[in-house]
């Protein structure tokens, strides 16, 4: 069973199109997070939800919007797509936040055109 | 605010070769410690942690010791293998500061040759 899935694995797309990526996690886990990692590798938060509630938004772009309408589920819906958005998303999830270890989901690939 | 510095790759080392990434972190709490590792077209996998210091992870033969007078949390493995050669982070998580999402270091990128 998959604990952490994202759809779709790779996203192809124009600039100033709208696009959204799904994430599920399996674990009955109550905080979720949307990571970047870009074109060297470097990660960073983008967004966590606890319990449906936002509590970490990094100085993100307001065309990113995460939408959580339950706490298996965060989704992230990108509005207006520029080329700077190419990246791999990573979504991940953990029981609390802290110390506690994340799982991560498998990317999605976004490539803006 | 909190970060976490690894030594820059990549690193290339032939099997059974002795292994050492370097990492060192900067945080104003206590935070614990993780080695993430990342192989090829996947997501991050967590290879090991430590929630203290002196407390040391080890996972799959990768061993890393938390110490908080050097501020280091350097991975080592005695003996690697090709099925070893991924992106491997360092990452700290100060849930006193930063609500608990994970600071991650740049990477190092490590390839096993036979």
């Amino acid at each position: 069973d998959t604990a952490v899935s994202q759809t779709p694995k790779y996203l192809v797309t124009q600039m100033g199109n709208d696009k959204s990526i799904k994430c599920e996690q399996n674990l009955g886990h109550d905080t979720m997070y949307w990571y970047k990692q870009d074109s060297k590798k470097f990660l960073k938060i983008m967004f966590s939800y606890n319990n449906k509630e936002l509590i970490i938004n990094e100085t993100v772009p307001n065309r990113f919007s995460p939408k959580s309408p339950d706490k298996a589920h965060l989704n992230l819906h990108i509005n207006s797509l520029e080329l700077g958005d190419s990246a791999v998303y990573f979504c991940a999830s953990s029981q609390g936040r802290g110390s506690t270890e994340q799982f991560f989901g498998p990317g999605t690939r976004l490539t803006v055109l | 605010g909190d970060s976490v510095t690894q030594m820059e790759g990549p690193v290339t080392l032939s099997e059974e070769a002795f292994l050492t990434i370097n990492c060192t972190y900067t945080a104003t709490g206590y935070p614990s410690l993780f080695w993430y590792v990342q192989y090829p077209g996947e997501g991050l996998q967590l290879l090991l942690k430590a929630t203290k210091a002196d407390d040391k992870g080890s996972n799959k033969g990768f061993e890393a010791t938390y110490r908080k007078e050097t501020t280091s949390f350097h991975l080592e493995k005695g003996s690697v293998q090709v099925s070893d050669s991924a992106v491997y982070f360092c990452a700290l998580s100060d849930y006193g500061g930063s609500q608990g999402n994970l600071i991650f270091g740049k990477g190092t990128k490590l390839s096993v040759k036979p």
